[in-house]
């Protein structure tokens, strides 16, 4: 079974610029979220999809963060622009519906931003 | 609004000792906790997932246990290894959400 793919896997740029990350979930899970690791510290989600629908994005920073999963599959997400507090690994995970037996999530490799 | 702490921070062992992790979370009203290995410059590789009406679930050399009404779950490590050595985090899901909070993590360092 694939597990959740995400690119790139590393990302330099300046500040002010934009970036983009790309997310494909395990197939069949319904859920997709997006979390934030700041170095040494827990991932924080920014923003849960439950198929095309948003769930929870009260952490995200929507003046300059957004996300989207049109067709309920793959995700990404945005940042523009990007501040120097904005470095971080992202992660993106899946799991089955919410209320299903076996809710387990499985995350991906993560995306590596530095903003200079 | 549901707080997950971890002790130690970080811990340093010499190969073959038993050891002990420890996650502890402010809200009892829990969906399931998991449990998960972070590599450096990697992401999270789940462990064990224990529902709220258990109290524990065992993967080789893991057992991680629940005690919801105290809030707390451990992560016990048989016979540790070198390739033990990673950051383990615990992560918890509420009844009344979907997503997960996630605890800071403690840093194993297992020494040949």
């Amino acid at each position: 079974e694939a597990g959740v793919a995400q690119s790139p896997r590393y990302k330099i740029i300046e500040k002010r610029q934009s970036v983009a990350f790309w997310c494909n979930p395990i197939s069949g899970h319904a859920t997709l979220y997006w979390y934030q690791q700041i170095l040494g510290q827990g991932p924080k989600l920014l923003i849960q999809f439950q198929n095309n629908g948003v769930v929870d994005d009260s952490q995200l920073p929507k003046d300059r963060f957004s996300a989207e999963r049109l067709k309920g599959v793959d995700s990404t997400l945005k940042i523009q622009p990007a501040k120097l507090e904005d470095s971080a690994v992202y992660l993106c995970a899946s799991s089955l519906v919410w209320g299903q037996l076996n809710t387990e999530a499985f995350f991906g490799q993560g995306t590596r931003l530095t903003v200079v | 609004k549901q707080e997950v702490t971890q002790i130690p921070a970080a811990l340093s062992v010499p190969e073959g000792e038993n050891l002990v992790l420890n996650c502890s979370f402010t809200d009892s009203a829990i969906y399931n906790l998991q449990w998960f290995r972070q590599d450096p410059g990697k992401g999270l590789t789940s462990l064990l997932l224990i529902q709220s009406s258990q109290r524990e679930q065992t993967s080789g050399r893991l057992n991680a246990s629940l005690d919801k009404s105290s809030g707390r779950s451990t992560l016990y490590i048989a016979a540790s290894q070198p390739g033990d050595s990673a950051t383990y985090l615990c992560a918890v899901r509420n009844n009344y959400g979907q997503n997960f909070v996630f605890g800071p993590g403690t840093r194993l360092s297992v020494l040949p």
